[in-house]
């Protein structure tokens, strides 16, 4: 069965360092991909990062990376250069491409509350 | 605007009330799901579809019903709340395809407390 693990219920961050939020997962089928969200404290789901099974690149969109490792099955979140507006929980989600079935489903890590400090 | 709407925002039921959560997106999306959020458990998935007249479990289903008439449309429908379903729900969109990133996107978030 799919599953997410994120390890770090809390972070802190000194504002303009690197973080690094860790996300494990676990699957049997060798089609799926794995996304980052953010929830700010307003609550709002926002889509921050994809990267899939078979991408050969990790993924980057601005000050955010995915740290990739397929062997070890981590997707992690790196965010460069943090601000004071990182502050949020943060969430890694997977959904599975099941070519049996035809249907998928997302799972959800627990999260981690990231704090970013002045 | 490309969104997702849920509706209502905020409700406070009582035992047994049966309630309807509307989800509404105007993107012509095929899937549409169902989540609840709760603290220290993050998001669940409760139902999703796949296209109209088409929709199964997620992991979290018990005490939960969904229709899907419309593309547009995803109710979720609480047929007699318990306080167990107290919670935090979020109705999310996305293209259905095997491929790519079908990215999910997601309402604002209903916030359910049932006495």
């Amino acid at each position: 069965a799919q599953k997410i693990t994120q390890t770090q219920p809390g972070m802190f961050v000194q504002e303009k360092e690197a973080v690094t939020l860790d996300c494990t997962y676990d699957t049997s089928d060798p089609s799926y991909g794995l996304f980052w969200y953010k929830q700010p404290s307003s609550g709002e789901m926002i889509f921050l990062i994809y990267q899939g099974s078979y991408d050969q690149q990790n993924a980057t969109e601005g000050r955010y990376s995915l740290n990739f490792q397929k062997a070890r099955k981590s997707a992690n979140l790196v965010i460069s250069a943090s601000q004071l507006g990182d502050s949020a929980m943060y969430f890694c989600a997977m959904r599975e491409f099941p070519l049996t079935s035809g249907t998928y489903k997302y799972i959800f890590g627990t999260g981690t509350r990231l704090k970013v400090l002045a | 605007e490309a969104q997702v709407t849920q509706n209502p925002r905020y409700l406070i039921t009582v035992t047994g009330k049966k309630l309807t959560v509307t989800c509404s997106q105007n993107m012509n999306h095929e899937y549409m799901s169902w989540y609840r959020q709760d603290p220290g458990l993050g998001l669940r998935q409760i139902y999703y579809s796949m296209n109209v007249e088409v929709t199964d479990k997620g992991d979290v289903p018990e005490g939960y019903k969904v229709s899907r008439k419309e593309k547009r449309n995803f109710p979720l429908i609480l047929e007699s709340p318990s306080p167990n379903q107290t919670s935090l729900y979020f109705c999310a969109s996305s293209l259905r395809q095997f491929s790519g990133a079908n990215v999910l996107t997601f309402g604002a978030g209903s916030r359910l407390t049932v006495l």
